[in-house]
């Protein structure tokens, strides 16, 4: 049973330019949000999709945005980027009828030069 | 106030001995409570959750709650240097689980 999977791994890209990151929920899961963790912070919360809409979102600009595909996977795009969205962007899945755990992927790094 | 605050780092205990993490929270509605570990350059990984007040025992580790002081604390006994790790705290507030708020983390050095 594949976990949460995130791609790429790592990424860079300079300022100005548009990045998108990928990730495919665990199997039985249809709930992913996305975090953001910058270097020696606790995980920010950006957004969380479920049947394919926006349902939360956090404090981020609209530079931020997603998309939850049938199958649940989903994207975070991320435009005009700025040095500070160099992070670790994490994606998260969970059910929505239940489920007491939260299961990380393992990240993609991404360094705006 | 931020929404969770964790006691500062870093943490350093020998091995074999007790180490104690703590995790003070703002809203008084948060009803679950989780710890994560996470090594460096890797993503954080569930090691307890609680929801109600008292303490929860999982093996080595032990998450005690007191919402009525809004205190969440790890305990680990018997430290290895393998538990040498940055631990998350993260509360969630009663929406919809997927939102999680996390503290910052304290690192914790085992030494053998």
């Amino acid at each position: 049973d594949a976990g949460v999977t995130q791609s790429p791994t790592h990424l860079i890209k300079t300022r100005g330019q548009q990045v998108t990151l990928r990730c495919s929920p665990k199997s039985g899961h249809d709930t992913v949000s996305w975090y953001q963790q910058a270097l020696g912070q606790g995980p920010q919360f950006i957004f969380q999709y479920y049947e394919e809409e926006e349902r939360q979102r956090g404090n981020f600009p609209d530079r931020f945005s997603g998309h939850q595909f049938p199958n649940y996977s989903s994207e975070l795009n991320v435009n005009a980027l700025l040095l500070g969205d160099s992070a670790l962007y994490l994606c998260a899945s969970s059910r929505e009828t239940g489920g007491e755990k939260l299961f990380f992927g393992s990240g993609t790094q991404l360094s705006v030069l | 106030q931020k929404e969770v605050e964790q006691n500062s780092g870093p943490l350093s205990v020998p091995e074999g001995a007790i180490a104690s993490l703590n995790c003070t929270y703002s809203d008084r509605g948060s009803q679950s409570f989780f710890w994560y570990r996470q090594y460096s350059g890797k993503s954080p990984e569930l090691i307890m959750f609680i929801y109600s007040n008292g303490d929860k025992e999982d093996g080595r580790f032990t998450a005690q709650l007191n919402k009525a002081s809004q205190y969440v604390s790890l305990l680990i006994r018997d430290s290895q240097p393998s538990d040498s790790a940055t631990y998350l705290c993260a509360v969630d507030r009663g929406s919809t689980l997927g939102r999680l708020y996390f503290g910052r983390g304290t690192q914790l050095t085992v030494w053998p």
